[in-house]
């Protein structure tokens, strides 16, 4: 059980185009989903937590009109890269968690290279 | 604030040679401590989750403790499917979000 999935696993896209990443609970309803990024060798960066039907909570320095998460539903969640540039090249993962459970099951992530 | 420190940075192991990962926080009232391996490429995969002090968990040949100050994860006979990077990461009571360790790469070698 608790699995999440992530489509696509890999993009490349052109500078100044918009791109969509898809994360799925299939097996769970996620009450809360959580957008990370990770760059190479280093830790875990969260981005901002979605809760379904409401607006997401951005981090400090997450720009929110250029990362647009959209949790419509218990099982899927979105985020939109917007204008995308070659510095927003990197590794996006996402996890979800359940009403009743405080840990978060992640996706195998989504490589996104921005030319 | 809320920290997490994870050493060693990087282990090599031999096959079979038992040894412990760490993970110190300074958080203002742990929720939980949670254990993940991440593979090259890949999401972090759940391993563990612990409550309070004294607490232990165990799987296969990996068993996590935790204490007040501290949590390890200790890695017996080691096989080279082992070789992941180890992340550790708190939760804060009243929050759901966590805060990551930097993690410990571990290698086996056969």
């Amino acid at each position: 059980g608790a699995v999440v999935s992530q489509h696509p696993s890999r993009v490349i896209c052109k500078s100044g185009t918009s791109v969509k990443i898809e994360c799925r609970s299939l097996d769970f309803q996620a009450t809360t989903m959580f957008w990370y990024r990770q760059f190479p060798k280093k830790s875990l960066m969260l981005m901002a937590t979605s809760n379904e039907g409401s607006k997401a909570t951005y981090e400090q320095g997450v720009e929110k009109d250029k990362f647009l998460i959209n949790h419509a539903s218990l099982t899927l969640s979105t985020l939109t890269v917007t204008s995308a540039h070659p510095e927003d090249s990197s590794f996006y993962i996402c996890s979800a968690a359940g009403e009743r459970s405080y840990e978060q099951y992640f996706g195998p992530g989504t490589r996104l290279t921005v030319t | 604030e809320d920290q997490v420190t994870q050493s060693p940075e990087a282990l090599r192991l031999q096959e079979g040679e038992s040894s412990s990962l760490n993970c110190s926080y300074t958080v203002s009232g742990l929720r939980g401590l949670f254990w993940y391996r991440q593979d090259p490429g890949k999401g972090p995969e759940f391993l563990f989750t612990l409550y309070s002090a004294g607490e232990e968990k165990e799987k296969e040949r990996l068993k996590a403790t935790l204490t007040k100050k501290e949590s390890f994860l200790h890695i017996t006979a080691p096989k080279p499917e082992d070789s992941a990077t180890y992340l550790c990461a708190v939760q804060v009571s009243g929050y759901s979000t966590l805060t990551f360790g930097k993690g410990t790469m571990l290698l086996v070698s056969p």
